[in-house]
């Protein structure tokens, strides 16, 4: 059974930056068929995807948090990280990560597997 | 303010068939697969439904998708307690260089 588990801080301090990452257990994060995606949920609010990896390397940003986000794999440890650059209040959230379809194949809005989210705090 | 819009709220009796509604447009609807994601209250979002009517293994056959041109909708029948949940649409947008977009869930409460 594959599992993802986030991980990293639960504070993060406004302008800094926000590092999680995401181990995928139960299956390789270098298969074919899949990205590997993060997505946010303030407190009390909707779904935001917050970008997509596969195992080569190559990512899809939401264009409203490119300019702050980078995704990157590391498919020794079979993890994925976000790091999201000069955060402020409006990051606080709780932040999934999630196994997506294979953007390029089929573009799709897929995700069959989640972590089980982590709440990051921005504040001082 | 979300991409593709359902209503905030919906109710329903035990028993009853409910139907929640996803609008969108022509780059992600209209040309894309929608999805659908049940979430349980303190858990992490769970699909429920995959290119515009498919159920993964193990959802019941209570829960069905429908797609008619920019438009989506989940049906829920023989409603149960269980069922009271958020329920989030999704799909695939080409506008600019492609991205996810989600409506902004229903929350769905079982009188």
């Amino acid at each position: 059974q594959l599992q993802l588990q986030e991980s990293g801080p639960g504070l993060v301090k406004p302008s800094e930056t926000l590092s999680l990452t995401c181990t995928v257990s139960g299956g390789s994060i270098s298969s074919s068929s899949y990205y590997w995606g993060w997505i946010r949920q303030p407190p009390g609010k909707g779904l935001e995807w917050i970008g997509s990896i596969y195992y080569s390397g190559s990512t899809y940003y939401n264009p409203s948090l490119k300019s702050r986000v980078t995704i990157s794999v590391d498919t020794s440890k079979n993890q994925f990280s976000l790091k999201l650059s000069s955060v402020t209040a409006a990051d606080t959230a709780v932040y999934y990560c999630a196994r997506h379809g294979n953007i390029v194949v089929v573009p799709a809005a897929i995700f069959d597997y989640w972590g089980q989210g982590t709440l990051v705090t921005v504040s001082s | 303010q979300s991409v593709l819009t359902q209503p905030p709220s919906a109710s329903g009796t035990p028993g009853q068939r409910v139907t929640i509604s996803c609008s969108g447009s022509s780059s992600n609807i209209g040309s894309n697969y929608v999805y659908w994601y049940q979430q349980l209250p303190g858990t992490a979002p769970k699909l429920l439904i995959y290119s515009n009517n498919q159920r993964p293994s193990g959802v019941p056959d209570r829960f069905s998708g429908s797609k008619s041109g920019t438009s989506a909708s989940l049906a829920i029948s023989g409603l149960r307690s269980e069922d009271e949940a958020d329920y989030y649409c999704a799909a695939w947008d080409d506008s600019l260089s492609g991205l996810v977009v989600f409506g902004g869930g229903t929350k769905l409460t079982v009188l």
